[in-house]
């Protein structure tokens, strides 16, 4: 059974940078799919963040790109989301999700989340 | 970016009936090459992950009860739910997988009477 489990800190103060990671168990990212971030504010709807493929591309949504890098450790089975510069409008729960790509173009719909991680920015 | 309107933002339906919900895209979301609507339906209940249901605007996931169907092509879908069970009650989103970024509507909060 495949499984995926967000971590990192709940709390981040403005201005400061976001981190977190993604386990999969049950699978090796390395040996298929595309893997990403979608994050949800309190009440809201959801926001593709980014995603990386197989063949070693890496996306983002262009509203986040200039503060946003995704990185993969295939050692560990993990990968993880980095988010500079963080604004209060950065509060969310924050997914990491398997993502299915069905085309050349970058995009995917997103079959197997993780439970989701609440990130708040205060001071 | 595609800008994805889901109608109505909330919806009550009385246990047994059919719940119908639309959800239009700013842009078509068919792929002419092989005639696929890039169009995914996702339900959320409170406190859990989105919940994949549909796929290419029709398909159902492995799991999903028959009781889920999906409809539509270019820009205007629908998500039927009929025989409406008390565990349906949820957020419903569409999200197109088309265009780059790909985009999700704003989410249909469905309702027992």
């Amino acid at each position: 059974q495949v499984q995926l489990q967000e971590s990192g800190p709940g709390l981040v103060k403005p201005s400061e940078t976001l981190s977190l990671s993604c386990t999969v168990s049950g699978y090796s990212i390395s040996s298929g799919y595309s893997w990403g971030w979608i994050r949800q504010p309190p009440g809201k709807g959801l926001e593709w963040i980014g995603s990386f493929s197989q063949s070693g591309s890496t996306y983002y949504t262009p509203s986040l790109k200039s503060r946003v890098t995704i990185s993969v450790d295939t050692s560990t089975n993990e990968f993880s989301l980095r988010l500079t510069s963080v604004t209060a409008a950065d509060t969310a729960v924050y997914f990491c999700a398997r993502g299915i790509k069905p085309t050349v173009t970058p995009n995917w719909f997103f079959d197997l989340w993780g439970r989701g991680t609440l990130v708040t920015v205060s001071s | 970016d595609i800008v994805m309107t889901q109608s109505p933002d909330s919806l009550t339906v009385s246990l047994g009936e059919t719940a119908t919900i639309n959800c239009k895209s700013s842009q078509s979301v068919l792929y002419s090459s092989n005639n696929k609507n890039y169009l995914g339906w996702y339900q959320q209940k409170p406190g859990q992950p989105p919940k994949l249901l549909i796929y290419w605007a029709s398909t159902r996931e492995s799991g999903v009860p028959d009781r889920f169907s999906g409809s539509g092509s270019g820009t205007d879908f629908t998500l039927t739910i009929s025989s409406l069970q008390a565990e349906d009650v949820a957020v419903y989103y569409c999200q197109q997988y088309y265009h780059t970024p790909c985009s999700f509507g704003q989410g249909t909060k469905l309702e027992l009477k």
